[in-house]
């Protein structure tokens, strides 16, 4: 079955400096991949999606990822971290039913924490 | 206020009390779905619906009842409240397949005492 895996609950980094969120995929073709960022008390925003085509995706808020389907990966980056960027963010991959109807799994979510 | 709404934002139920959590859509989006967050499990579907007076489980679906009489509206309610349901709950909407992405409410906190 489709899954995803984040592997850091949460990390910290210094505001200024660059970023990189992991997200592992199981699944057997070409997935569906997405990330998603929530701020604390919000509801869930989409950042980016991957379907096919270039395997480097820009996203908003200067986010991008990349899909790597040698390493089952499409993790997140950003060059340069700003405060308001602390938040959770959940990694999901779309999961096909068996009546052909495509519903997303996330990920556990890691926490990113902005030090000054 | 054009998007997606859930009523209440923050509710307190005592355990063996009926909730109803409420979420309306302006969009008319095809399909709707509820999830529960839970810390280290992040979301988990709870049921989905594909369009009016369609609806069908998802991962966590024991103890909740859903219905879909219209397009825009899509309630959740707990039969009969149990701590274990203690969550945010968040309701979201796509239009008609997930490749497009969900759309998601603000959520509501449930605690069940």
């Amino acid at each position: 079955a489709q899954s995803v895996t984040q592997p850091d609950i949460h990390i910290t980094v210094s505001e200024g400096a660059s970023l990189e969120l992991r997200c592992n995929y199981s699944y057997g073709a070409t997935p569906y991949l997405f990330w998603y960022v929530q701020s604390p008390g919000q509801g869930l925003q989409l950042l980016l999606k991957y379907f096919s085509g270039d395997t480097l995706v820009q996203g908003i808020k200067g986010f991008e990822a990349e899909f790597k389907r040698s390493q089952s990966s499409f993790n997140l980056r950003k060059p340069s971290v700003h405060w308001s960027d602390a938040a959770e963010y959940f990694c999901a991959v779309a999961r096909l039913m068996n009546t052909g109807f495509q519903k997303l799994v996330f990920g556990t979510g890691t926490r990113l924490l902005v030090s000054p | 206020d054009a998007g997606i709404t859930q009523s209440p934002r923050y509710k307190i139920t005592e355990t063996g009390r009926q909730v109803t959590l409420m979420c309306h859509q302006t969009w008319s989006h095809s399909y709707m779905f509820w999830y529960r967050q839970d810390l280290g499990h992040g979301l988990r579907l709870i049921y989905y619906s594909a369009a009016a007076d369609i609806t069908d489980k998802g991962e966590v679906p024991d103890g909740y009842v859903v219905s879909r009489s219209k397009t825009e509206n899509f309630p959740l309610t707990l039969e009969s409240a149990t701590r274990s349901q203690t969550s945010v709950y968040f309701c979201a909407s796509s239009e008609s397949d997930s490749i497009y992405g969900y759309t998601f409410g603000s959520g509501t906190r449930l605690t069940v005492v």
